[in-house]
């Protein structure tokens, strides 16, 4: 069985400052990873994605993931924080069974960002 | 652009009711899911279902079941509401590997 591991449950950073989201993961075969965000009372957006092509992956509004297979990572950066970063980030990943693709999501890490 | 829409935003039941929470998408997605959220838990895939009249049991699945009629429609169905079934629920679609589209959420409280 595949799982994810957030390490983090909150992360607070200033604006304009680094963020740095850490994932890890456990797959038997070539994963595919996702990055969601949360905002509050909303359903899940996504990110961006890993499907096995370039190891360096940008996505929406800044963000970008790296894949990197022997340390079974897949970390979200932004280089400069934004007060609109504050939200919730989940990172999963996809197991193929049956016909399609079931997700499997880390428990979450909560984005504060600070003035 | 993909919607997926749930029918309520909020729900409030009792215990022992029936209760009925409905998803539709408008992508023609042959796979439809359910999840539940809680606190420090992340999202925890309830059923799913990748055609019509087809459904397979996620990681948590007692106390619930589901229903696909229709290609676009996939309902969970609580049989017997319990005070432990209080949560989010997020309802999503999504073909093949391509990313999952997600609902904005039921939040629903059982009293």
């Amino acid at each position: 069985a595949q799982s994810v591991t957030q390490l983090g449950s909150h992360v607070s950073v200033s604006e304009g400052a680094l963020v740095l989201l850490r994932c890890n993961y456990s797959s038997s075969v070539p994963p595919y990873l996702f990055w969601y965000v949360q905002y509050p009372n909303q359903g899940l957006q996504l990110l961006l994605k890993y499907t096995s092509a370039a190891t360096l992956v940008k996505g929406i509004n800044g963000f970008e993931a790296e894949f990197k297979k022997s340390e079974t990572s897949f970390h979200l950066t932004k280089p400069s924080a934004h007060m609109s970063d504050a939200a919730e980030y989940f990172c999963a990943v996809s197991e193929v069974t049956g016909g399609g693709n079931k997700l499997t999501f880390g428990t979450g890490t909560q984005l504060k960002v600070e003035l | 652009d993909v919607k997926v829409t749930q029918s309520s935003r909020y729900l409030v039941k009792r215990t022992g009711e029936k209760v009925f929470l409905e998803c539709v998408q408008d992508m023609d997605h042959e796979n439809m899911f359910w999840y539940r959220q809680d606190p420090g838990l992340g999202l925890r895939l309830i059923y799913f279902s990748y055609d019509v009249k087809m459904k397979e049991k996620g990681d948590i699945p007692e106390g619930y079941s589901v229903s696909r009629e229709k290609k676009e429609r996939f309902s969970l169905i609580l049989e017997s509401a319990s005070t432990n079934q209080t949560s989010m629920y997020l309802c999503a679609s999504g073909s093949g590997n391509q990313p999952q589209h997600f609902g904005d959420g039921t939040r629903l409280s059982i009293l």
